[in-house]
Formats: structure tokens, sequence, C-alpha cells
């Protein structure tokens, strides 16, 4: 079964650093998302990706956050200048379609030390 | 923000019994419904996909969306050790394209035998 990967599983960092999360969405699939998860928190939106431009962002996905789909099968999460408070869970997610369901990786958790 | 309500629990119920799992929402605007399974440390993995009220059943799950009173749930009939996880809900306000996703904080069920 066709399922949405992302590396690495754990990436530790220095505060200030830049980090690149990375993911491989279904292949067939169009639209591309980031949620995060800080601990103990709701998972929430940061952005959405369609046609090789970002179709919305949150207030969460700030100069600091952006994204990329540097082949026909990565979709990248760049975080600048890291602080302390995005140290969370980073999930991507993709769909085929408009009306389809959003289906989730199994996470990058980031700890900015 | 607090648009979706859930009691993050713990839930914690014998083998073969029947679950509850609920959210509340404000915004009257939301049209789609889904439930997600989180297993830990792993992505969430949608279980059940419902639009607008009613009622939808799958094996021994059934979602309910009751829009008047902006309630959804979620029923597990003869439960087992292996639904043992942290459920979601989520809902999305796109009326024909599934944008953002706005999740509740979870509710961690354990089921023993």
């Amino acid at each position: 079964e066709p399922e949405v990967t992302q590396t690495p599983s754990h990436q530790v960092t220095q505060m200030g650093q830049e980090v690149i999360l990375r993911c491989v969405p279904i292949s067939n699939h169009l639209y591309f998302y980031w949620y995060r998860q800080i601990l103990g928190q709701k998972v929430e939106f940061l952005v959405s990706f369609y046609n090789n431009e970002i179709s919305e962002k949150s207030e969460i996905f700030d100069d600091q956050f952006s994204v990329e789909r540097p082949d026909g099968s990565n979709f990248t999460l760049k975080i600048r200048s890291t602080k302390l408070e995005d140290s969370a869970m980073y999930f991507c997610a993709s769909s085929g379609s408009r009306t389809d369901t959003q289906y989730f990786g199994p996470g990058t958790r980031l700890t900015v030390l | 923000q607090k648009e979706v309500e859930q009691d993050p629990g713990p839930l914690s119920v014998p083998e073969g019994a029947i679950v509850s799992l609920n959210c509340t929402y404000s915004n009257s605007a939301f049209q789609y419904f889904m439930w997600y399974r989180q297993y830990s440390r792993k992505g969430p993995e949608l279980l059940m996909y419902t639009y607008s009220s009613g009622n939808k059943e799958d094996g021994r799950f059934t979602a309910q969306v009751d829009k008047s009173s902006k309630y959804i749930s979620l029923f597990i009939r003869d439960s087992q050790p292996s639904d043992s996880a942290t459920y979601l809900c989520a809902m999305s306000d796109r009326g024909s394209t599934l944008g953002r996703l706005y999740f509740g904080r979870g509710t961690q069920l354990t089921v023993w035998p």
C-alpha cells in the first residue's frame, strides 16, 4: 500500500540553525501539506502546496518557514533559523485530488536545543 | 484557538466494550469530518470520513455527525486491545476542496484484555 515517507525520523539542532525536513508523498498525489504537533497539543496546519505554489498558509508559517518541491518526488519544509518553540513533531501529508482526504507520514521529531 | 474541542481522556475500557468518542466544534462552516487514529510515535491514520450530517458505518466503527448541535461522534463496537491508540477528530470547511484540517487534541484510548 502506498504511503507517505519522511526523513529523518528525529532531528536535533541548535537554536538559530537551519533545518530541512524531507517528505516523499504518495506518487500520484498532487496536493501536499505540512502540519506540526507540539507535545501534548493539537495537530496544527502549517501550509498547503499545489501546482508548485503555496495554496494556503497559517499564521504559524512565517518568513522563517519555506516549502519546496525540488523534484518530482520530494517535498521539503525548511526552517531558516530555528527557535526553541519550533521543537515539535512535523507531519507531511498528501492527497490525490481536491475531494480526497489527506494521508499522513510518520513524522519527523524536531528538537531544538 | 478553540475551534475543535475533544476530551483528551485517558479512556480505559475492557475488551468487548462499546467506546464512544466525541468532539464539539464552533465553526458552522465545517462540512467534512474525519476521524484519525494515531499510534505512539506514528502519523495519524485515517479511519472514517463523512460529509455533512448523518451516520457512516465501516465494520466495527460508526461515525455520526450532528451539524445542528455541532457535535460528532465515533463509536467502536466490540473493542479490541489493538484499538488502543489516540483518536483524533478533524474537520474542514472547504466546499469541494479539502484544505487545511482543524484537529481536536485527541482522546487516548486503552482497551485492556
